[in-house]
């Protein structure tokens, strides 16, 4: 089983300030992996796939980046909608998702 | 718009059995693969189980393997999850998720329900 590791577990900004997750496989995932926001109480929505791409609706602010085993995910001036839990997701091999990181208000 | 209804969980006694059901709309529901994630109180998410457009391909997790099954009737555009032999660690709520495209494993999750809660205790 592929292990995916996000860090740090807890992110603590303020709006308008840079945000940057990581993601490390525990062996190559090549680009095949995804990022979700998941909001208080709500679903998660589909961010970024295959490493890079934003998914429809997704704003600019948000990029990510990587291939092989390690990937970021990049929010380049936060919005107070922003503040959620963020989970990496691979489909090399199965399907697995990281522990998440939490994006909080500081 | 694309819409995932789940139905069907509650609290069941371990060993006992639920199935779970998802509505789909908006989209011609048997051109897509469709999976099952859960995620326990507080914690994160774990893939379940996925069926392919048709039917016919299924793949579990090993947590879920040999008592949980993922099917579909794509007359009604509806997906299941029978779970047999319940225990307390599949507490969680259980989301139905679409594949972007038609081949799951060449595809990613999206979108996702709004979730069933299933609770397992005696």
């Amino acid at each position: 089983e592929i292990v995916l590791t996000q860090s740090p577990a807890t992110l603590s900004l303020s709006p308008g300030e840079r945000a940057t997750l990581s993601c490390r496989a525990s062996q190559s995932v090549t680009s095949y992996l995804a990022w979700y926001q998941q909001r208080p109480g709500q679903a998660p929505r589909l961010l970024i796939y295959d490493a890079s791409n934003r998914a429809t609706g997704i704003p600019a602010r948000f990029s990510g980046s990587g291939s092989g085993t390690d990937f970021t995910l990049t929010i380049s001036s936060l919005e107070p909608e922003d503040f959620a839990v963020y989970y990496c997701q691979q489909r090399s091999n199965s399907y697995t998702f990281g522990q998440g990181t939490k994006l909080e208000i500081k | 718009q694309v819409q995932l209804v789940e139905s069907g969980g509650g609290v069941v006694q371990p060993g006992r059995s639920l199935r779970l059901s998802c509505a789909a709309s908006g989209f011609t529901f048997n051109n897509y693969g469709m999976h099952w994630v859960r995620q326990a109180p507080a914690k994160g998410l774990e893939w379940v189980a996925v069926v392919s457009y048709d039917g016919i391909t299924k793949y579990y997790a090993d947590s879920v393997k040999g008592r949980f099954t993922i099917s579909r009737d794509n007359s009604k555009d509806t997906l299941y999850l029978q779970m047999n032999s319940l225990r307390a660690e599949d507490t969680a709520v259980y989301y139905c998720v679409r594949c972007t495209g038609i081949i799951c494993s060449s595809s990613w999750f999206d979108p996702w329900g709004q979730g069933t809660l299933v609770t397992v205790s005696s």
